[in-house]
């Protein structure tokens, strides 16, 4: 799904390192969120944003921050990164207008951390 | 917290035969549950889903049913085919959406 991009793709980095990563959607969806995904655990929610002004914790967002810098951007950041953060991180977006329960979550390609 | 857990975590079946992988869920309050789809190396794709209100959703070869009262929904493929092959995880959702692990399913030809 090409309304929904993440950059970097990859990316290798070094335990104490700050990094970013970015997110971004044409689809106009009021909502965004971040998982993380490690084999046989599944997804899990990091943050999410239901608009620019409102973020919430998710499940695991210890070591994490993000930033909602506009609708259609949401970067997630690690401030120092330690190998426990090494997976594959998904961006997803939602449209909820006007819609009280929550809606279908359009997922963005991935981006693939090593944490050396 | 929601609490989603997922069975099996792999599931081998012979082409043409039905899969049904299972899910139940603690929070009384989730309302929305959709199944995803990942194949290797892909994003998770939303492959159908039903709320609350409903007990049984069908597409094709694939239904999804839910259970409010004991708390679990399933999803069953019927007609498998290889390129049914792939991760499957189920999700439940009021706020927030919670994931399953996962189950990885084979479909042997």
């Amino acid at each position: 799904d090409a309304d929904v991009t993440q950059t970097p793709r990859n990316r290798i980095t070094k335990t104490g390192k700050r990094i970013m990563l970015e997110c971004s959607q044409t689809k106009g969806h009021d909502r965004m969120y971040w998982y993380r995904q490690d084999p046989g655990l599944g997804l899990r929610l990091i943050y999410y944003s239901f608009d620019v002004k409102d973020i919430n914790k998710g499940e695991i967002s210890d070591g994490y921050s993000v930033s909602r810098q506009a609708q259609a951007k949401f970067s997630l950041s690690l401030e120092s990164a330690i190998p426990n953060q090494t997976a594959l991180y998904f961006c997803a977006t939602s449209d909820t207008t006007g819609i009280v329960d929550p809606e279908t979550q359009y997922f963005g390609p991935g981006t693939r951390l090593l944490v050396l | 917290g929601e609490n989603v857990e997922q069975h099996p975590s792999t599931l081998s079946v012979q082409e043409g035969d039905s899969a049904v992988i299972k899910c139940t869920y603690s929070d009384s309050a989730s309302n929305y549950f959709p199944w995803y789809k990942q194949e290797l190396g892909k994003r998770p794709q939303l492959i159908i889903d039903i709320r609350s209100n409903v007990g049984e959703k069908k597409d094709q070869r694939i239904a999804v049913t839910l259970n409010k009262t004991a708390k679990h929904f399933s999803l069953h493929i019927t007609e498998t085919q290889p390129e049914d092959s792939a991760v499957y995880f189920c999700a439940a959702a009021f706020n927030d959406m919670r994931f399953g692990a996962g189950t990885r399913l084979t479909v042997k030809p």
